[in-house]
């Protein structure tokens, strides 16, 4: 299965700022899926980034909060934007199994820890 | 709408036997998962059904019933270290994971 690597690892922002996440896979893949985990919280899907294409949200998020690119097939960047305390939470990135073999089941970075201030 | 439950917290003891249940009503079904996360870490895959039945990878064993919308994850011979979050996640058609809001099993000595 694939390998990603995801940073920065933790930050702790003032309000108001940004603070773009990035997610590098070691491999080509279609689809890059970005998470939220509020602490003590299960994982929230915030869009699916598909590369050539504008990030499909779910609801509740929208692409001014949360912009993504997907400039090609192993990288991606969320930001979280004009942040507020609310967005203290560990964000993930995760990719498809290789090749839909879902017995391989779906691999996720590392997570940023993220802290508003 | 999707609908994943499972219990909020189990307890147990080390060598022991765990069962951690996971019903499920969604939208399309294409496969359930568990994952495992320690506290500050990203998840980590366990298992994957998507046929009726029971998969056993080692001292993990995971079971799903469609028809009931139901599915377990199985721990045996439970070790500290398995103290952990466990997410069961549905794969709905298409689309991506709809994790429930995860077990925390705690294992005592």
């Amino acid at each position: 299965s694939a390998v990603i690597s995801q940073k920065p690892s933790r930050d702790i922002c003032q309000r108001g700022t940004s603070l773009t996440i990035q997610c590098q896979v070691d491999s080509q893949v279609t689809m890059m899926f970005w998470y939220r985990q509020q602490p003590g919280q299960s994982l929230t899907l915030i869009a699916t980034a598909n590369q050539g294409s504008e990030a499909t949200y779910e609801s509740g998020f929208v692409i001014d909060k949360f912009p993504i690119s997907r400039p090609n097939l192993t990288f991606s960047t969320l930001t979280v934007s004009n942040m507020s305390p609310e967005d203290s939470s560990i964000y993930l990135c995760s990719v498809d199994p290789p090749g839909t073999l879902f017995n391989y089941g779906y691999t996720f970075g590392s997570g940023t820890r993220l802290t508003v201030v | 709408g999707q609908n994943i439950d499972q219990p909020t917290e189990m307890t147990a003891t080390e060598g022991a036997i765990v069962q951690i249940n996971c019903t499920y009503q969604t939208s399309g079904f294409n496969g359930l998962f568990w994952y495992q996360q320690h506290a500050g870490e990203a998840p980590t895959f366990l298992s994957y059904n998507v046929l009726d039945g029971l998969e056993e990878k080692g001292r993990f064993s995971s079971f799903l019933s469609r028809s009931k919308g139901y599915s377990y994850l199985l721990l045996k011979e439970l070790q500290m270290k398995d103290s952990a979050s466990y997410l069961c996640a549905v794969k709905p058609g298409y689309s991506t994971l709809t994790f429930g809001k995860g077990t925390m099993l705690l294992v005592s000595p």
